[in-house]
């Protein structure tokens, strides 16, 4: 298994571009979800979904949309990039509770920096 | 609401100390669940223990500890004989029974000097 991949790595934007993040996880996980991490802010959900086709604001959601039209991919764009987007971003997802098994653990992928010029 | 107070920002240690991370937490539901996750300089969040509220028996992974005490509402994390590998920023979570988002604490940064 993969677990969760994120694409790009890396990527620099001017102000004004747009852009997408994409995560895909393999673990056939209900949920997903979209964080930002600045330093000394620790993490900052943006959006997340609990099914395909389903997406929720979280924290800080403005300035993004997500969706989630396959179950096992979460996408994040960024309609017109602002320096205050520069960041690094992490996808995550977890397994929906099943009846006697309690919750599961939130997995992340790599991550994507991004500067925004 | 759920919190989480990790209130050390930065620890810095020599390696083979013996350190603990605090954690803090505070929640109204009788079921939850607490994490902890290392992130390396590297980047990566790396999930490392799952307690649930109902298991209040401490944990030993290698030189890794996890104290949980429902009492303090605390679950620390205590690295026995510290390597420099061990430097990392670690964060600790907790998660409602039922409920969709965790929520994090802001991380405690350990620096390992060798």
């Amino acid at each position: 298994n993969a677990g969760v991949t994120q694409t790009p790595k890396f990527r620099v934007l001017k102000t004004g571009q747009s852009m997408t993040l994409l995560c895909a996880q393999d673990m056939n996980h209900e949920y997903m979800y979209w964080y930002r991490q600045d330093p000394g802010m620790g993490l900052r959900l943006i959006h997340y979904s609990v099914g395909e086709g389903t997406t929720a604001k979280g924290e800080v959601p403005d300035g993004y949309n997500v969706s989630r039209l396959k179950k096992q991919n979460f996408l994040l764009g960024l309609e017109s990039a602002a320096p205050s987007q520069t960041s690094v971003y992490f996808c995550a997802s977890r397994r929906r509770a099943g009846v006697g098994t309690g919750t599961d653990t939130q997995y992340f992928g790599p991550g994507t920096r991004l500067t925004v010029l | 609401a759920q919190k989480v107070t990790q209130a050390q920002t930065e620890i810095s240690v020599v390696e083979k100390e013996d350190v603990t991370l605090d954690c803090v937490y505070e929640t109204r539901d009788t079921t939850y669940y607490l994490f902890w996750y290392k992130q390396p300089p590297s980047g990566e969040l790396v999930f490392l223990i799952r307690r649930n509220s109902f298991d209040e028996q401490n944990e030993i992974s290698g030189r890794y500890s996890w104290n949980f005490q429902k009492s303090t509402s605390s679950f620390n994390f205590t690295i026995t004989a510290s390597q420099v590998v061990d430097s990392a920023v670690y964060f600790c979570a907790t998660l409602s029974g039922g409920s969709y988002i965790p929520t994090f604490g802001r991380g405690t940064s350990l620096i390992v000097h060798p």
